[in-house]
């Protein structure tokens, strides 16, 4: 199975600051299908970012997702109050789908 | 808006069978072309892939870390999808989502979660 590991472990910013989130996949992910998920204590996930690049609906311009092959990040360009929580990268192109560990993005 | 919402069993003893009903609402589970599915997280800890099920139930692909203990079902009639994990440890104990898997897109839309506790 493909093993994804996410760095930092824990990101610690203020508002406003921008923020870098690293998945690296342990082989290359296929057609990088690769996704990215916010989840805040007590919810579900929320898809932000598929196919690597490309934003969900309704999801803030701000999220940017990039990369391809095995190296892939997540950029939240300014730190909105509402954007710390952990985020997981995933990915669904190859059976079994598989997750990172998650970044915690936390207020400095 | 579509809605998936999770059966709650709560507890289940160890070495016996959890089962987990997802009932959709707000959309058809079979006109949508998509594939229906589970995920789980362990408290204080990652997400992990149950497995997924075509709205026609005729295909279904599960994690082999669970080494064949899953079995999914899908009730078009009741616009519903269920998980059965047989021989239930510690282990399982978990907050189990239901969600759906379009084509192309992955998982877009969730339950709120069912907290599933393995204990006797």
């Amino acid at each position: 199975e493909i093993v994804l590991t996410q760095s930092p472990g824990t990101l610690s910013l203020s508002p406003r600051e921008k923020a870098t989130l690293s998945c690296r996949a342990s082989q290359s992910v296929t057609s990088s299908r690769l996704a990215w998920y916010q989840q805040k204590p007590g919810q579900a996930p929320r898809l932000l970012i598929y196919g690597a690049s490309t934003r969900a609906t309704g999801i803030p311009d701000r999220f940017n997702g990039s990369g391809s092959g095995a190296d892939f990040s997540l950029t939240i360009s300014t730190l909105e109050p509402e954007d710390f929580a952990v985020y997981y990268c995933q990915q669904y192109g190859r059976s079994p789908e598989t997750f990172g560990q998650g970044t915690k993005v936390e207020v400095k | 808006q579509l809605q998936l919402q999770e059966s709650v069993p709560g507890l289940v003893k160890p070495s016996e069978t959890l089962s987990l009903t997802c009932t959709v609402s707000g959309g058809s589970i079979s006109n949508s072309g998509c594939s229906w599915g589970w995920i789980r997280q362990p408290p204080g800890k990652g997400l992990e892939w149950i497995g997924s099920i075509y709205y026609t139930g005729s295909t279904y692909y599960q994690n082999p870390s669970l080494r064949s203990r899953v079995t999914m079902s899908v009730d078009t009639s009741k616009n519903q999808f269920s998980l059965n994990i047989t021989s239930v440890t510690a282990a399982d104990t978990a907050v189990y989502y239901c969600a759906r898997d379009p084509p192309i897109i992955p998982w877009d839309y969730w339950g709120q979660g069912a907290l599933v506790t393995v204990s006797s």
